[in-house]
């Protein structure tokens, strides 16, 4: 049982280089999350899709986009990387349409550096 | 908009005594209220949650937290630490409608001494 896949795990880049982080979940569920992560800051949500078809911003959207490819499916790209998107980025899934009463379940990360 | 504050960025306990992380939100619609675990060099477990009934909510390895509305808090507890407790925690809030996400704390790493 696999759960929240995200690839690549590791990942430096030089700045202004494109890139997309993968994710998908094999638990049909209706939402997926990308977070990321900062020493000291938490997670932060970037983007969020509440179902197949719907994606909405986060708190920290900005060089980001992302795209429901499907149910299973949600990717995030990085159009020209910066430095300050050196992180830990972690995908996200929750069976329901808001985390009600639903847990999210986390993949194991990937971690960004932009050079 | 809702938000949490968790009070703390480390603690430090000793193996066996008590363990309380403090968490505070901010809401304008009863919020549904989460405990995430964090290991290192791994995604997030969910330790408890609270959404509707009793303010005391048992998780998972003895944890416990209780939501107090008069107080907005809702703090995590565990009688008597353990070496395996020692983690970052993050608590985090809901609104609960539909297409809405959760929001995170900062996080608080905990340390168990021997």
């Amino acid at each position: 049982n696999a759960g929240v896949t995200q690839t690549p795990k590791f990942q430096v880049l030089k700045t202004g280089q494109s890139m997309t982080l993968q994710c998908a979940q094999d638990m049909n569920h209706n939402s997926m999350y990308w977070y990321r992560q900062d020493p000291g800051m938490g997670l932060r949500l970037i983007y969020y899709s509440a179902s197949e078809g719907t994606t909405d911003k986060g708190e920290v959207p900005n060089g980001y986009n992302v795209s429901r490819l499907n149910k299973r499916e949600f990717s995030l790209r990085l159009e020209s990387a910066a430095p300050s998107q050196t992180s830990v980025y972690f995908c996200a899934s929750s069976g329901s349409r808001a985390p009600t009463n639903e847990k999210l379940f986390f993949g194991s990360g990937t971690q960004l550096s932009v050079l | 908009a809702q938000s949490v504050t968790q009070l703390g960025s480390h603690v430090s306990v000793s193996e066996g005594a008590l363990v309380l992380l403090r968490c505070n939100y901010s809401s304008s619609v009863p919020p549904y209220l989460f405990w995430y675990v964090q290991y290192p060099n791994q995604g997030l477990q969910l330790l408890l949650k609270y959404t509707t009934g009793a303010t005391l909510v048992k998780g998972i390895n003895g944890f416990e937290a209780e939501f107090k509305k008069s107080e907005t808090s809702f703090h995590l507890t565990k009688p008597s630490a353990h070496m395996s407790d020692a983690a970052e925690y993050f608590c985090a809030v809901s609104e609960g409608q539909a297409g809405t996400a959760l929001i995170f704390g900062k996080g608080t790493t905990l340390s168990v001494s021997s």
